[in-house]
């Protein structure tokens, strides 16, 4: 079946330095999902991407779809206490459920 | 707007004993349901989806269930909970259309003892 990777696992930077996480599935996939778990809290959805070599940004945040549609990127410029959380990516299959990756964890030091 | 309820947020069980964990969604009709099992520090494991009512597709063996018996009630159960059982369970809904975002209830923290 699909699988989701994820890496890193962990991530501490320190505040203001970038961070980036990187989603890789083991299929093609028709669309992809990241959401932001804050600590304690639950999965907050932040953005979808359909397109190939799609590049969506939120402020801070840029997300990228790749060429092939197996794998997807979240970029954080200089980094803010505020983003500390676990970062997942859901991969979406044809016709199938999302399959959530294992997420990164993302520490801020201020 | 759409909201997403689920209770308890905390759930402290003995080995043994069963579990009702009930999920209901406001404002909106046909949702897609689902309930997720997350152990510490860990990802987000899919255990039961719903098309609709009484419409269940359980993802994992396990000794949960689910239950569907309203368009926008979901409910995970078990008749004897296992140590195994323990960790942050959420549900979530989302439109018809499976490609969709889902969205999160505050979740249910089960420690079994």
């Amino acid at each position: 079946g699909q699988q989701v990777m994820q890496i890193p696992q962990y991530q501490h930077v320190q505040e203001g330095e970038d961070f980036t996480t990187y989603c890789n599935s083991s299929t093609t996939l028709s669309n992809i999902q990241w959401y932001k778990q804050r600590p304690g809290g639950h999965p907050v959805f932040l953005i979808q991407l359909v397109k190939s070599g799609e590049v969506k940004k939120q402020k801070r945040l840029t997300f990228q779809f790749g060429e092939a549609k197996k794998n997807s990127s979240l970029h954080i410029t200089a980094t803010q206490t505020t983003d500390v959380g676990t970062y997942f990516c859901a991969g979406g299959g044809y016709g199938q459920n999302f399959v959530f990756g294992p997420g990164t964890r993302l520490s801020v030091l201020p | 707007s759409q909201t997403i309820h689920q209770w308890p947020a905390t759930l402290v069980q003995p080995v043994g004993s069963p579990l009702s964990l009930e999920c209901t969604v406001e404002g909106t009709s046909n949702p897609n349901l689902y309930w997720y099992r997350q152990a510490a520090g860990r990802g987000l494991q899919l255990l039961f989806y719903s098309i609709g009512i009484d419409q269940i597709s359980s993802e994992v063996p396990q000794n949960l269930s689910a239950s569907r018996p309203q368009d926008r009630q979901f409910i995970l159960s078990s008749k004897k909970l296992l140590l195994s059982d323990s960790g942050f369970y959420l549900c979530a809904w989302s439109p018809l259309n499976s490609n969709q975002p889902q969205h999160f209830g505050d979740g249910t923290r089960l420690s079994i003892l």
